[in-house]
């Protein structure tokens, strides 16, 4: 397909486990952005791929979360040691450019999102 | 700094009414605004953008906005609601030198018949 995918779709997972959540961005796009949507709230930034580079992690919420993008394409996201909290349904997007690199206006791509839900 | 404001979490509206959703920015430097749909059990899809061309920016399935610098506002309109808006709206501003998009809450839009 052309858009946005990731994997699984959803994600059940026992509290102190490690997940990892796969984003397959759209092909040629060298920006891609992590997200996560908690019940109730806003889309939650995590953090942004420039290529395989991460100029931005600011937006991870703690040291169990960490993120690596390979050959300009796919990322994954991992959290390791899972807390309930960390129950969100987390999106991936991908944009043509980048913000920077002069992209702001650059569109993202949202994927259908991963849900993870920790017992 | 930036920030998005989005007034009303639920907004409910009779079918073939107003749609009038509502988003206030902050922002140090002039934005990129820009409003997001996200249908029930669906991805999030552009709606429109402003990039600092026309202040009344057209999007797809008949909304607009329109940018008020001087309210600092990006307000969603549409002049007929559909039961098939029902969804949850975002806005989001980008200062296109900065290196994240920043969202709003979210609105939930109902129709209701």
């Amino acid at each position: 397909g052309a858009g946005v995918s990731q994997s699984p779709s959803n994600k059940v997972t026992e509290k102190g486990k490690d997940v990892e959540l796969r984003c397959d961005p759209i092909s040629g796009h060298t920006a891609l952005y992590w997200y996560r949507q908690s019940l109730g709230q806003g889309l939650e930034f995590l953090i942004y791929f420039q290529g395989n580079s991460a100029p931005d992690k600011s937006g991870l919420p703690s040291d169990r979360f960490s993120a690596e993008r390979t050959g300009g394409s796919v990322s994954t996201l991992t959290i390791q040691r899972t807390q309930q909290e960390d129950s969100a349904v987390y999106l991936c997007a991908s944009s043509l450019v980048g913000v920077l690199a002069g992209g702001g206006t650059d569109t993202q791509y949202f994927g259908p999102g991963t849900r993870l839900t920790v017992l | 700094a930036q920030s998005v404001t989005q007034l009303g979490s639920h907004v409910s509206v009779s079918e073939g009414a107003l749609v009038l959703l509502r988003c206030n920015y902050s922002s140090s430097v002039p934005p990129y605004l820009f409003w997001y749909v996200q249908y029930p059990n669906q991805g999030l899809q552009l709606l429109l953008k402003y990039t600092s061309a026309a202040t009344l920016v057209k999007g797809i399935n008949g909304f607009e906005a329109e940018f008020k610098k001087s309210e600092t506002s990006f307000h969603l309109t549409k002049p007929s609601a559909h039961m098939s808006d029902a969804a949850e709206y975002f806005c989001a501003v980008s200062e296109g030198t900065g290196n994240q998009f920043y969202f709003g809450t979210g609105t939930s839009l109902t129709v209701i018949p």
